[in-house]
């Protein structure tokens, strides 16, 4: 098993430009999770999907923030336009019922 | 709402000295359950264990050890003989069990093991 596959690894990108971050989710898990890390919030929880629906999506910061799972193998967070304080390390893991939580690699997203 | 307190920021020991990790929590759920999480400098999220609510039993492997008390909502961490290798961030974890449950993880506590 490859475990959770996120790219890009790292993401530089001028300010207002778009950003998409990808993930493939461990094959067989049912839910779908985006954290962001930064040194001042932590690991701080964005939205999170069941069976590709979102069930949750009050941690997403604003507006310019979007997140999509069109199947169970695929999920997408695009972020349009870019600020600087949308810099940080993001994080997608999968579950199987809640009961096991696998983290991928992380993206490092810099807005400069 | 869940909630997961780490309130050691960080931590300095020196190798082979023993240090233990806090963590408490708040939960409404009588079933839930405890995660505990390294960070090593390289930045990926390691799994270290899960506890189940219903399963109070301290569990030991190799040089880390659990302690899961019910009665004051904590889940604490010990590293015996520590290793600089075991120098990372150390977040604890809740997730309330169901079909799709969000983690919430504290703070976390920097672990530094010096020579």
């Amino acid at each position: 098993d490859a475990g959770v596959i996120q790219s890009p690894r790292h993401e530089v990108t001028e300010m207002g430009q778009e950003v998409t971050l990808r993930c493939k989710p461990i094959s067989g898990h049912n839910s779908l999770f985006w954290y962001r890390q930064t040194m001042m919030r932590g690991l701080e929880l964005l939205i999170y999907f069941n069976n590709n629906v979102p069930i949750d999506d009050s941690g997403m910061p604003e507006d310019r923030f979007s997140a999509k799972m069109p199947n169970a193998s695929f999920s997408t967070l695009k972020i349009q336009p870019s600020e600087p304080r949308d810099s940080a390390v993001y994080f997608c893991a999968s579950s199987l019922g809640g009961r096991g939580y696998t983290f991928g690699s992380g993206t490092r997203l810099t807005v400069v | 709402a869940q909630k997961v307190t780490q309130a050691q920021t960080e931590i300095s020991v020196v190798e082979k000295e023993d240090v233990t990790l806090d963590c408490v929590y708040e939960t409404r759920d009588t079933t839930y359950y405890l995660f505990w999480y390294k960070q090593p400098p390289s930045g990926e999220l390691v799994f270290l264990i899960r506890r189940n609510s219903f399963d109070e039993q301290n569990e030991i492997s190799g040089r880390y050890s659990w302690n899961f008390q019910k009665s004051t909502s904590s889940f604490n961490f010990t590293i015996t003989a520590s290793q600089v290798v075991d120098s990372a961030v150390y977040f604890c974890a809740l997730s309330e069990t169901g079909t799709a449950s969000k983690l919430t993880f504290g703070t976390g506590t920097r672990l530094q093991v010096t020579l």
